[in-house]
Order: structure tokens, then sequence, then C-alpha cells
């Protein structure tokens, strides 16, 4: 049972576009959001997060939406850079058995092209 | 400032030993939890440490055990190693009452 979802393996955008990264999820006791990104040969970094009390998160290049009715969230990256290339998951925690630990998504590859 | 740092990066095990990864949490840190990621999939919650006890525990038999010391460094022990327990092993801390937990780089763990 995959409670956090991202249907997209992989996105191809050119350098100075917006990535739009999506990810959905279907526990209802998740309020807690978060996107890393993994480089090869490293462990993943956090990136931004955002909380189920709020819409919106922004934090320079990157903003994350959180649409709760619908279990949907998304990440902007804008202007995509090449160094923005890895590999993209997000992850979710929340009260009860789910507090404590994060739940992923499978990941997204990200390509921005020069 | 140092980060999450994990030991030993790589190792090759044979199917039945038994390993230990060994992890040490962000400096201000005193939650450490373990991860376990395969080819193509994203990190699987294995448990999380917190006081010296198992706080939270994921879907993983028993033959995977880990200790916290009062230092808060952390170490995963897998027992009776299967073929399938090949992945990449993900520590991560966090400070108790936050979401956001800061990953090292990882073991990679081979079993043949």
């Amino acid at each position: 049972d995959q409670q956090v979802k991202q249907n997209s393996p992989s996105l191809s955008v050119q350098e100075g576009r917006i990535s739009i990264l999506n990810c959905d999820y279907t526990n209802s006791m998740f309020d807690y959001f978060l996107w890393y990104k993994k480089y090869p040969a490293e462990g993943p970094t956090f990136l931004i997060s955002i909380s189920s009390i709020k819409d919106k998160n922004e934090d320079g290049r990157f903003t994350v939406f959180l649409n709760k009715s619908a279990k949907h969230l998304s990440l902007h990256i804008v202007p995509s850079q090449p160094g923005d290339s890895a590999v993209y998951f997000c992850a979710a925690s929340g009260r009860g058995t789910s507090y404590g630990k994060l739940t992923f998504g499978q990941g997204t590859i990200l390509t921005v092209h020069p | 400032d140092a980060g999450v740092t994990q030991s030993p990066t790589h190792l090759i095990k044979t199917r039945g030993q038994q390993v230990t990864l060994r992890c040490s949490p962000k400096s201000g840190h005193d939650t450490v939890s373990w991860y376990q990621q395969a080819l193509g999939q994203g990190p699987q919650f294995i448990f999380q440490y917190y006081e010296e006890e198992e706080r939270q525990r994921g879907n993983f038999p028993d033959r995977f055990s880990g200790h916290q010391f009062p230092n808060y460094s952390s170490e995963l022990n897998v027992n009776a190693l299967l073929l399938g327990d090949s992945a990449l092993y993900l520590c991560a801390s966090s400070r108790d009452g936050r979401y956001e937990q800061y990953f090292g780089p990882g073991t990679r763990l081979t079993v043949t």
C-alpha cells in the first residue's frame, strides 16, 4: 500500500524554466510534508517543508503547494538550474502511527538541460 | 558543524552473516532514525531511537535491531542476512518534536 506516490518517474526541463514536481498521498493522518533532493552516492538533502495548516511555503527558488482536499502537493523550482538535476523525493509524517517516521514516495528524476 | 556521519561507506557480507552499521547524529540532535533504500525506490523507515529506546518501528522483521548510546549515536544490526537485504542504509537525525530529518551519506550493503 503506497501511501505517498510520485507518479512521474522523470521530468526534463530547460534551464531558466519552471520545474513542477508532483506528489499524492492517501493517509489522512499525515499533517507535515517535506521535499528532499538526492544526488548519486549521497544521502537525501532536506529542501523545504510545509505544515497542513498552510497551503504554500516559499524558500528562495523553491515553493511547495499543498492541496489538502485533493491530498496533493507540488514543488515548484523557478528558475531551474542545471545543478538542480537530481532525484526528488516527497515525504510525509504526522500523528499516531505516522509520528516520527517519514513515508517517502518513489522519487522523480529531474534533468535540467543548459 | 559536522553533519550526520555513517560508517562504513560500503560493506560486502555473505548470506547468513550479521552486520553492524554505525551513525553519529548532527550536533544538537537527539533522535536517530534508520531507513533502507532499495534501488529505484524511496527510503523505507526501519525504526527510530530517542532517549536510548526504540520509539517507532516500521514493517521490518526482528532480524533488524538497533541501539542508541548516551551520546545519541546509534547502531543498526541485521542478523541472518538475506540477499534481499542488499540496499543503501540511511541514518537520519533530528531534534525531538521536529519533523525535519537530516540524512547521512548512507552505507551500501551488498549480500552475496
